[in-house]
């Protein structure tokens, strides 16, 4: 696709339940971020993969987070045990080698009831 | 603690003027930084960055300025257009990259026709 596409656009879910995030790439992008934005914040990043690995998950909030890229393309970002905080919209990003300009999706909004 | 500050939640602006946004950071390891626009239900898009060895840098009617003394930066927007209004985020990272981006809290300019 021409831009970088993410899936689905909006979840709703109870509190408790497992959620899967999955963001397409703009193609021959290596790079690829994700970030969390509350309300009234600017986005929160999360995780930046190079390629099939992670190259800095630092701002993963806890191991109820994890995101894969198993093929260096898409990557789904899975939420374990959802709580009403998680409530955001989800923002992936890719960038053609990390250092240049960086393209967002349009977000996936999660709500969690 | 924000290490970005956009101080103004909001700004208003009539067509045809100078629009100001503002930016303050507090880690002074940050060396690249952008400004990001965004508008609702889309995912934020690119404007303008600018290295921490430059002090300003201008694209069309988007410039931004850095002082790095004051930890400030500022984006320009001359003439100022009804398409224009939109949230702008201003974001900060180390080493050059565009991933792990901190980003401030965002301004909303409304531009006046």
């Amino acid at each position: 696709g021409a831009g970088v596409s993410q899936t689905p656009s909006n979840k709703v879910t109870e509190k408790g339940k497992y959620v899967e995030l999955r963001c397409d790439p703009i193609s021959g992008h290596t790079a690829l971020y994700w970030y969390r934005q509350s309300l009234g914040q600017g986005p929160e990043f999360l995780i930046y993969f190079q390629g099939t690995g992670a190259a800095d998950d630092s701002g993963l909030p806890n191991d109820r987070f994890f995101a894969v890229r198993p093929e260096g393309s898409v990557s789904t970002l899975k939420i374990q045990r959802t709580e009403r905080g998680d409530s955001a919209v989800y923002l992936c990003a890719s960038s053609l080698n990390g250092d240049t300009e960086a393209f967002f999706g349009q977000g996936t909004r999660l709500t969690v009831v | 603690d924000q290490q970005v500050k956009q101080n103004s939640p909001s700004l208003s602006v009539q067509e045809g003027r100078i629009s100001i946004l503002n930016c303050d950071y507090t880690n002074s390891m940050f060396d690249y930084f952008l400004w990001y626009k965004k508008y609702p239900a889309e995912g934020p898009t690119f404007l303008i960055s600018i290295s921490s060895i430059k002090d300003k840098n201008e694209d069309g009617r988007f410039t931004v300025f850095l002082n790095k003394s004051a930890k400030h930066l500022s984006l320009h927007i001359v003439p100022s257009q009804p398409g224009d209004s939109a949230v702008y985020f201003c974001a900060a990272s180390r080493g050059g990259s565009q991933g792990n981006l901190i980003f401030g809290k965002g301004t909303k300019l409304s531009v006046k026709p």
